[in-house]
């Protein structure tokens, strides 16, 4: 069955730094892996995503890293803004226990991002 | 209003009544879903439309159901819901392509508040 684990919970930086949110797959098959962000009082919204035939994928201040080996994957947010505090959800594409293909969703990361 | 649209936006019901939930995408995808997202499990995957059939039920109680007369149109149907069922229900679409990496559009949700 599927499973993703997403570490951690909760967050907070300094606006500048960087920031580096975890999750871990059980599924061998996965083959996609997005990132969605979701602001408070808002829809969850694609930010990053990466497919299984790549390392590392960057987009300006985000980047994702996939370790197919290990079954884990990252984001890295660099030169956080407070405009990046949101709660973010990895997600990996692979099949559910019925066979069927859909994204699970981890818990959600809570990042805050200090003036 | 374009992507996916969710009505209502909030509802408030008793355990006795029964209300409906409605979706609707107008970006021409093939695939519609329907999640519940609560401070215990925030993004958890209850149905899947694929093509108008149900592919997926993700052991979701008897009192929630579901109806998806065309590929564009998903419905939510409530009845004697429990206090526990209140949540946000946010609807989604995609355009499923069978190699299973697809980006999912979120609606904007209708939190339902159950006394």
């Amino acid at each position: 069955g599927e499973n993703v684990e997403q570490h951690p919970s909760t967050l907070s930086v300094q606006e500048g730094d960087s920031a580096v949110i975890k999750c871990t797959y059980s599924d061998s098959a996965s083959n996609y892996f997005p990132w969605y962000k979701q602001e408070l009082g808002k829809r969850p919204q694609l930010i990053i995503d990466i497919r299984s035939n790549v390392g590392e994928k960057k987009d300006q201040r985000i980047a994702v890293t996939l370790n197919k080996t290990a079954k884990h994957f990252s984001l890295h947010i660099t030169e956080t803004q407070p405009e990046d505090s949101a709660v973010y959800f990895c997600a990996e594409g692979g099949v559910l226990d019925t066979g069927r293909r859909a994204l699970t969703f981890g818990s959600g990361t809570r990042l805050q991002v200090q003036p | 209003e374009t992507g996916v649209t969710q009505t209502p936006r909030h509802l408030v019901m008793g355990m006795t009544n029964k209300k409906s939930l409605k979706c609707e995408q107008h970006l021409g995808h093939n695939a519609m879903y329907w999640y519940k997202q609560s401070a215990k499990k925030p993004l958890e995957l209850m149905f899947v439309y694929n093509f108008k059939e149900q592919t997926e039920n993700n052991s979701v109680p008897s009192r929630f159901s579901p109806e998806c007369p065309n590929s564009s149109h998903l419905f939510l149907h409530l009845h004697t819901l429990q206090p526990e069922d209140s949540a946000l229900y946010l609807c989604a679409s995609s355009q499923e392509l069978g190699s299973g990496d697809y980006e999912q559009y979120f609606g904007p949700g209708t939190r339902l508040t159950v006394t």
